[in-house]
């Protein structure tokens, strides 16, 4: 069985450019959940949804950042425009039942140059 | 309130027990984890626990929970170089209906010494 994966692992973009990340979790799995780490600090939750629909995006940093997951299968995470403080890993993640065993994709890393 | 803490490092030699400890402040955990993340690599669930529970032993994990001084550790036996990386204590918030974000503490750099 395949796992959740991310594109790109990496990604360098000068500051106030577009980024769009994408995850794609485990077949199956109907929750999806992004978070990251950036530079020296504690891996974040961002936000989590349960098919397409956004069950809850406390964790989103401010309105540059856009999530979505049409048709409840991947989901991607734009984050226009990008700014310094937005360089980090960016993971995502799935699981089948709410909340437990969310397994984890390798990440993305953003650098904003 | 949301906070996880841990020890940044460890050091142990091949063969030795390895225990990373944690704490935890949200009273409200339902479950709580260890995950690793080897260098370059993503996150990988190495064992959850129930609040419920007090130990739990799988190989050469366990995993003891102490709910009323909120304190979770792993114990690692016979440790070894393939051991090496960060481990990260998490719990998880929120009822059944309600939130289900994980929180991850700052992680426990592993090194193990030949």
């Amino acid at each position: 069985e395949a796992g959740v994966t991310q594109f790109p692992s990496h990604s360098v973009i000068e500051k106030g450019q577009t980024v769009t990340l994408r995850c794609d979790p485990i077949s199956g799995h109907d929750n999806l959940y992004w978070y990251r780490r950036v530079m020296g600090k504690e891996i974040k939750f961002l936000l989590h949804f349960v098919k397409e629909s956004k069950q809850d995006e406390s964790g989103m940093p401010n309105n540059r950042f856009l999530a979505e997951r049409t048709g409840g299968t991947y989901s991607t995470l734009k984050v226009q425009p990008a700014e310094l403080e937005d360089s980090g890993v960016y993971f995502c993640a799935s699981s089948q039942v709410r909340g437990l065993e969310q397994y984890f994709g390798p990440g993305t890393r953003l650098t904003v140059t | 309130g949301e906070d996880v803490e841990q020890s940044l490092f460890l050091s142990v030699r091949e063969g030795d027990s390895s225990v990373i400890n944690c704490t935890y402040t949200d009273s409200s955990s339902t479950y709580l984890y260890w995950y690793k993340q080897e260098p370059g690599a993503g996150l990988q669930l190495l064992t959850y626990i129930f609040s419920n529970m007090d130990m739990k032993q799988d190989q050469r994990l366990t995993v003891l929970l102490n709910k009323k001084d909120k304190h979770l550790s792993l114990r690692i036996a016979d440790t070894q170089t393939g051991d090496s990386a960060i481990y990260f204590c998490a719990e998880i918030i929120g009822e059944e209906t309600s939130y289900d974000k994980v929180i991850f503490g700052p992680g426990t750099s592993l090194s193990v010494i030949p």
